[in-house]
């Protein structure tokens, strides 16, 4: 079974500070890789997804992630933070079977001081 | 606009008392899921549907119900709800499979 781990419960920078968000899963084949964030009130919205091709995938909001197979690991990083950055950050893999259904990690809160 | 619309926002309901909140998308979407989304456990999937009558259980599918009559809508039942059923639910879907999800409002359920 497919399974996705944030280590990081809160993580707090400085704006205008570099971030980067961890994600580490567990599968044995190639997964569907995704981030999501979610601001508080609302509901989650695709920041990023990986399946193949280049490792490093460009998002909306300025966000980019990694995928390194060696280190199973799909980490989320922006190079400057906005104070609007502040919400709930998951990470999700996609696991097989024909559909593909996401298994999300518990998150991550992004705290961002002025 | 395109979007995956929930009902109600907020409920607060009574032990044992049947409910229903509903889902629509208008994107022609195949795949759809329920969440809950509970403080420390992030999301976890209640069930999935791949298609109309095509439903099947996720991680924690005890005390729902779900039905996939129409492609655009994905109703959750809860026939009998319990205050550990009290959780923020989300609605989602997505074109196919690896797609990301396009995700509802949510639904904020309090059963007293």
């Amino acid at each position: 079974a497919q399974s996705v781990t944030q280590p990081d419960i809160h993580i707090t920078v400085s704006e205008g500070a570099s971030l980067e968000l961890r994600c580490n899963y567990s599968y044995g084949a190639t997964p569907y890789l995704f981030w999501y964030v979610q601001s508080p009130g609302q509901g989650l919205q695709l920041l990023l997804k990986y399946f193949s091709g280049d490792t490093l995938v460009q998002g909306i909001k300025g966000f980019e992630a990694e995928f390194k197979r060696s280190q199973s690991s799909f980490n989320l990083r922006k190079p400057s933070v906005h104070w609007s950055d502040a919400a709930e950050y998951f990470c999700a893999v996609g696991r097989s079977g024909g559909s593909y259904i996401p298994t999300f990690g518990r998150g991550t809160s992004l705290i961002v001081h002025p | 606009e395109a979007q995956v619309t929930q009902n109600p926002r907020y409920l607060i309901t009574v032990t044992g008392k049947k409910l229903t909140v509903t889902c629509s998308q208008n994107m022609n979407h195949e795949y759809m899921s329920w969440y809950r989304q509970d403080p420390g456990l992030g999301l976890r999937q209640i069930y999935y549907s791949m298609n109309v009558e095509v439903t099947d259980k996720g991680d924690v599918p005890e005390g729902y119900k779900v039905s996939r009559k129409e492609k655009r809508n994905f109703p959750l039942i809860l026939e009998s709800p319990s205050p550990n059923q009290t959780s923020l639910y989300f609605c989602a879907s997505r074109p196919g499979t690896g797609d990301g999800y396009t995700f509802g409002s949510g639904t904020r359920l309090t059963v007293v």
